[in-house]
């Protein structure tokens, strides 16, 4: 399986603030690496895919950047809204496996 | 607007049968993607189950395969997923998801508790 590992697991940040959170993957994925949000008792939601493509609907203060085994979600003004746990995950070999995590917290 | 929504029991006894059921409102199930199961615990965080496409092909996490099964009812616009044999370990938070660009669809998840 390829192992995914982010960094930080949590960080605190404010209003404003702009937030980088990287993601490593054990192997290359190419370009195959997605991003979602998730906020609690509520199911993940995709905000990049294909390492860089922002999904529709999601603010253009999302970015992503990155190839074969490293890849950031920057967040640039963090938003109130913006407080969650983001995951990485890779679409390129089977089976699908997500990173750790992130915590955004105030 | 697509919809996905996770239905079976909540409680399941050890070394039984976890069976859930998506429904698919929104969109056909017979469209070209590729419908997942996804797991959610505190302990491994998010842990991808399998996924399976509208004429029946699969593809299963190594780690679940021996005790996953999933079908497709395309008269019912559904999916479902049965893990037999389960344990303790297999308490977690159960979502479904479609795969497109990314998991873009997911449901609001189900959470099975295995215990006597």
């Amino acid at each position: 399986d390829i192992q995914m590992t982010q960094s930080p697991s949590s960080l605190s940040a404010s209003l404003g603030d702009r937030v980088t959170i990287t993601c490593r993957a054990s192997q290359s994925v190419s370009s195959a690496l997605n991003w979602y949000q998730q906020k609690p008792g509520k199911a993940p939601n995709v905000l990049i895919y294909a390492a860089s493509t922002l999904q529709s609907g999601v603010p253009s203060r999302f970015s992503g950047t990155g190839s074969g085994t490293d890849f950031t979600l920057t967040i640039d003004s963090l938003q109130p809204e913006d407080f969650a746990t983001y995951y990485c995950q890779q679409a390129y070999r089977s089976p699908l496996t997500f990173g750790g995590g992130t915590r955004v917290e105030f | 607007q697509v919809q996905l929504q996770e239905s079976g029991p909540a409680l399941v006894k050890p070394s039984g049968t976890l069976s859930l059921t998506c429904a698919v409102s929104g969109a056909s199930i017979s469209t070209n993607n590729w419908w997942n199961w996804v797991r959610q615990t505190p302990g491994k965080g998010l842990e991808w189950i399998g996924e399976i496409f509208h004429g029946g092909n699969t593809n299963y996490n190594p780690s679940l395969k021996s005790r996953v099964t999933m079908s497709v009812d395309k008269s019912m616009n559904q999916f479902s997923l049965e893990l037999t044999s389960v344990t303790a370990a297999d308490t977690a938070v159960y979502f479904c998801a479609r795969g497109g660009r990314g998991l873009d669809y997911w449901g609001q998840g189900i959470l099975v508790t295995v215990s006597s």
